[in-house]
């Protein structure tokens, strides 16, 4: 199992531009998240996902868009980038948890995004 | 507001000299810690998870103790490929699902 991957590993934009980072998990996990990693501020959750075809807010959505149209795919996108959101990009997935059980969450290898 | 904070931030060993790191918490109603190790330039590793205090997990040359306050990674007789960051978190709920509040990390350096 490859578990969870991103593409692409790393990426330099400029100001305004858009794109669309993508998240896959092969081991068949209904939920799937994604944080952003910044100095000083850990890691904090932007978007998350408890199955096809739903998505909600994490602490901070602004300037990010999601959708996740099958399963095992995760999409974040970035309409108009701006400097901001220069930061390294996690996706991570879990199992349901939404009746409280604590579930481990599995870490992809992580995206390093600047904007210029 | 509940949090979690990790001391030291950055931590030096001699090959086989043995410390520990801690998390301290204050967060009601703990359901769980999660640690991770994340090497530079790529994700964070699960490692453990504990659920109540008094729990010890172990992993090679890592164990992992709770009490009510705060959680110890024990490194005993490290070795230089023990040299990562190390992070706890606790589960926060949220909408439906569960988010991972993650502490600043300790960078931990293990010389030869």
């Amino acid at each position: 199992n490859a578990g969870v991957t991103q593409t692409p590993k790393f990426r330099v934009l400029k100001t305004g531009q858009s794109m669309t980072l993508l998240c896959a998990q092969d081991m068949n996990h209904e939920y799937m998240y994604w944080y952003r990693q910044d100095p000083g501020m850990g890691l904090r959750l932007i978007h998350y996902s408890v199955g096809e075809g739903t998505t909600a807010k994490g602490e901070v959505p602004d300037g990010y868009n999601v959708s996740r149209l099958k399963k095992q795919n995760f999409l974040l996108g970035l309409e108009s980038a701006a400097p901001s959101q220069t930061s390294v990009y996690f996706c991570a997935s879990s199992l349901e948890n939404s009746g409280g059980a604590v579930e481990t969450q599995y870490f992809g290898p992580g995206t390093r995004l600047l904007v210029l | 507001e509940d949090q979690v904070t990790q001391s030291p931030e950055a931590l030096r060993l001699q090959e086989g000299e043995s410390s520990s790191l801690n998390c301290s918490y204050t967060v009601s109603g703990l359901r769980g810690l999660f640690w991770y190790r994340q090497d530079p330039g790529k994700g964070p590793e699960f490692l453990f998870t504990l659920y109540s205090a008094g729990e010890e997990k172990e992993k090679e040359r890592l164990k992992a103790t709770l009490t009510k306050k705060e959680s110890f990674l024990h490194i005993t007789a490290p070795k230089p490929e023990d040299s990562a960051t190390y992070l706890c978190a606790f589960p926060a709920r949220i909408q439906g699902a569960q988010k991972l509040v993650f502490g600043q990390g300790t960078r931990l350096t293990i010389n030869p």
